[in-house]
């Protein structure tokens, strides 16, 4: 079946614009997770959405970062202002909810501010 | 979440059995041991996972000690795709839900 996807797959943006970046989970997937990736680092949790439940917001660096996700579905990953040391790959993974479950990831969007 | 400790690096020949060591002395009865992998510009990629008994799937097998306190991840039969960073995760019912990737092992799989 389909796994999760992730557009645009690379963005290139200027300095203070406001970027999105759109998650589609796998389907029935009730967990959804965003991290990133900077150039050669590992990955930093930003933000975790459960079914319902209020969001675990407790990775996202700075309130310039922000995501929503609309009906349970999609998750879209907004942020404003964007500085140079935004630049890098965000990651969205979702799971079929409640612990001891894997995570899949999509491919990723890589994101560059000039 | 219990730490975990790997080697930074490993080399495996090609069509030979990968073996890749994970410690984590401190896991907790609760906590689940998973596997994930990352090859090189892509998203991380689940393998495997499990409590305290050995685990098989497509991709690999689980080995996890009677103490709970280390495990291996083996690829059977290493190919040249399977060179990747290979990140052994701890992870419990409670506690933040996201996982913690620390830095891996990176296996690199020679012809």
């Amino acid at each position: 079946g389909a796994g999760v996807s992730q557009s645009p797959s690379n963005k290139v943006t200027e300095k203070g614009k406001d970027v999105e970046l759109r998650c589609d989970p796998i389907s029935g997937h009730t967990a959804l997770y965003w991290y990133r990736q900077s150039l050669g680092q590992g990955l930093e949790f930003l933000i975790y959405f459960q079914g319902n439940s209020a969001p675990d917001k407790s990775g996202l660096p700075s309130d310039r970062f922000s995501a929503e996700r609309t009906g349970g579905s999609v998750s879209t990953l907004t942020i404003q202002r964007t500085q140079q040391e935004d630049s890098a790959v965000y990651l969205c993974a979702s799971s079929s909810g409640g612990w001891g479950g894997a995570q899949y990831f999509g491919p990723g969007t890589r994101l560059t501010v000039l | 979440d219990a730490k975990t400790t790997q080697p930074t690096s490993m080399d495996c020949a090609e069509g030979r059995a990968a073996n890749l060591p994970c410690n984590h002395s401190t896991i907790s009865g609760n906590e689940y041991v998973y596997w994930y992998r990352q090859i090189h510009s892509q998203g991380p990629q689940y393998i495997i996972h499990g409590l305290k008994n050995n685990e098989t799937n497509e991709m690999a097998s689980l080995i996890i000690t009677e103490d709970r306190k280390s495990s291996t991840l083996i690829l059977p039969h290493a190919t040249l795709r399977d060179t990747a960073v290979y990140y052994c995760i701890v992870k419990g019912q409670t506690g933040a839900n996201n996982l913690f990737f620390g830095t891996g092992t990176r296996l690199t799989v020679i012809p």
